[in-house]
Parts: C-alpha cells; structure tokens; sequence
C-alpha cells in the first residue's frame, strides 16, 4: 500500500517570500490533516479536512497561511507571506477513521 | 483543552536495558491514547494504542496501559535494543468526537551496546 506523499522534501525561502507544500493521502482516506513541527516540539495540528471540507483551522494563522483539498483528494498548503518563525516540518497525515493516522515525511522548511 | 506531557530527554540506555518514557494527560471525557515513534530520517509512525481505561496497548516489544486514575499512559519495554533507537511521542485526540491528535514535545532514546 503506498503511504502519505509529500513534495517538496526540502524548502529553503527568504522571508516575505511564498511557498507551497503539496499532500497526496492514501488511496480512500477520507480525512487529512496537516500539522506543523517546530524543532525540539511535537506536531501542532494546522488544518483537518474531511473529504472537501474543513473540519477544524482553529490553529491556522489565517492572515499568512492557507490549504485547500480539491475534490476530497489531494491537498496544498500555502504560507504567504514566510516569517522566520515558519521554520519547521509541515507534515501530511490522512486516515479513514478515528484508529490510526498515516503520515507523511514531511516537508523541512527554512526561512532566512 | 486536552494535553499531554513527556519526560524530557534524552534517555540514554545500553542495550537489553529496561526502558519506561512518562506520558501523563489532561483531558475532558475518555481520549484516546497513543505513542508515535519517528526513526532517524523517517516519518511518524503509530507504535501503539488504547482507546479505554485499563486498555494495554502493545507493539514490538513495548507496552503502554491506560490508566484513568493516575492519567497516565507510560510507555516500557523490558529489554530494548540499538534499533530502537529514535524520538517517541505520547498523543491523544484532540477532543470527544475528534480525531486529530495534540502531541507530547518528544523524548529522545539512544540505545548503545
């Protein structure tokens, strides 16, 4: 079974600059979530979606980030404009039901 | 909101050693427990799981209970080994109905021989 997709792997961007991460779930997961890992801290949740729709952005700095899951499948996250502090691994994880969440390996970003 | 919080690492073991990772929570209503593990250059994955009080989750080794009157759920394995070696993460969902995760901070293990 191929498991959760993410590109880039790696991101280096000056700040003020935009950038986007791209998610491709497992075949027939319902729900995605994209989470976010600061060096040294566990991984913060930053958006789910079940199908096409948002479950909970509570957590998503709205002002700077966005994340879109057209047609239920794959997903793109945006952050426009990058601050330092965006500095992290942007994970990818899907599921089918409350059990068990795949993830991704992430996408390390660096902002300078 | 529901929390987890971890022993800070990082751990440092021989090989065959017994290992135990404190995990301890905060939660409204009855979460579900979880230990991820990430290896050297790897993703995320589920080592565990328990749903309920007094479940015993368990996966290669390690064991986790989880216990409503101490919330806690502690990760152990009676003999650990090189390859255990990486950074292991408490979790629990987020709320009642939910299924995303808050995450413990992470404690490092390193298993020498």
């Amino acid at each position: 079974e191929a498991g959760v997709a993410q590109s880039p792997r790696y991101k280096i961007i000056e700040k003020r600059q935009s950038v986007a991460f791209w998610c491709n779930p497992i075949s027939g997961h319902a729900t995605l979530y994209w989470y976010q890992q600061i060096l040294g801290q566990g991984p913060k949740l930053l958006i789910q979606f079940q199908n096409n729709g948002v479950v909970d952005d509570s957590q998503l700095p709205k002002d700077r980030f966005s994340a879109e899951r057209l047609k239920g499948v794959d997903s793109t996250l945006k952050i426009q404009p990058a601050k330092l502090e965006d500095s992290a691994v942007y994970l990818c994880a899907s599921s089918l039901g409350p059990a068990k969440a795949f993830f991704g390996q992430g996408t390390r970003l660096t902002v300078v | 909101g529901n929390s987890v919080t971890q022993m800070e690492g990082p751990v440092t073991l021989s090989e065959e050693a017994f290992l135990t990772i404190n995990c301890t929570y905060t939660a409204t209503g009855y979460p579900s427990l979880f230990w991820y593990v990430q290896y050297p250059g790897e993703g995320l994955q589920l080592l565990l799981k328990a749903t309920k009080a007094d479940d015993k989750g368990s996966n290669k080794g390690f064991e986790a209970t989880y216990r409503k009157e101490t919330t806690s759920f502690h990760l152990e394995k009676g003999s650990v080994q090189v390859s255990d070696s990486a950074v292991y993460f408490c979790a629990l969902t987020r709320d009642q109905a939910g299924t995303a995760l808050i995450f413990g901070k992470g404690t490092t293990l390193s298993v020498s021989s």
